[in-house]
């Protein structure tokens, strides 16, 4: 299966300011026939279930603020909040759906 | 408007078995890939089983030969049939939607499973 790394553990920014989280996969998740990575970010408050916030590495799903964004290089993916906001405090999950599908250990957002 | 709830979940002994379900609203769950994902205490998420439109099941290794998932048309209704369960199926258990692309779109509320003497 494919492993995926995320870093740290656990993350505290002020509010306003950027958080940044990062995610490597073992190997690619690149599929060649759309030249899209299959990797996810989520988002999971106490009590609820995880809420997609990014698809295809980079796409914002539906309703989700543009401070929430992602990037890739390779097989290092990046999650970024650009401007902190006292909503974001919740643990957030990369996922690689290329085969089968597996999540990183999740970072959680505080304040500081 | 699109809702997955799970249902089902409790307290059963080491070796027992217990059957979940997820009521689904707003799409039909035999045009669609359904899954089931399970946190467990202080862990992380684990896909457990998943059924695709065409009928086929696929399990992951932890619950092989153990767990069994279905739908029921008519009822729109995906369940997840647990049986020899042991201590370490404790968790929260999730139903999704899974897209063409094999993306988790949309999740359920969970519910709680505790194997425990």
């Amino acid at each position: 299966d494919i492993v995926v790394t995320q870093s740290p553990d656990s993350l505290a920014v002020s509010l306003g300011e950027r958080a940044t989280i990062s995610c490597r996969s073992s190997q690619s998740v690149l599929h060649s026939s759309n030249n899209k990575n299959y990797l996810a970010w989520y988002q999971q408050k106490p009590g609820q279930p995880p809420k997609l916030l990014i698809y295809w590495a980079s796409t914002r799903a539906s309703g989700i603020p543009d401070r929430f964004s992602g990037s890739a290089s390779g097989t290092d993916f990046t999650l970024t909040i650009s401007s902190l906001q006292a909503e974001d405090v919740a643990i957030y999950y990369c996922q690689q759906y290329f085969t089968p599908w597996t999540f990183g250990r999740g970072t959680k957002v505080e304040i500081k | 408007e699109v809702q997955l709830v799970a249902s089902g979940g409790g307290l059963v002994q080491p070796g027992g078995s217990l059957r979940l379900s997820c009521a689904v609203s707003g799409f039909t769950v035999n045009s669609n890939y359904m899954i089931w994902v399970r946190q467990a205490p202080r862990k992380g998420l684990e896909w457990v089983a998943v059924i695709y439109s065409d009928g086929s099941t696929y399990y992951g290794d932890s619950v092989k030969g153990r767990f069994t998932v279905s739908r029921h048309n008519l009822q729109n209704t995906v369940y997840l049939q647990m049986s020899g369960l042991r201590s370490e199926d404790t968790a929260v258990y999730f139903c999704a939607r899974v897209d063409m692309s094999s993306l988790m779109d949309v999740w359920g509320q969970g519910t709680t499973v505790i194997v425990s003497s």
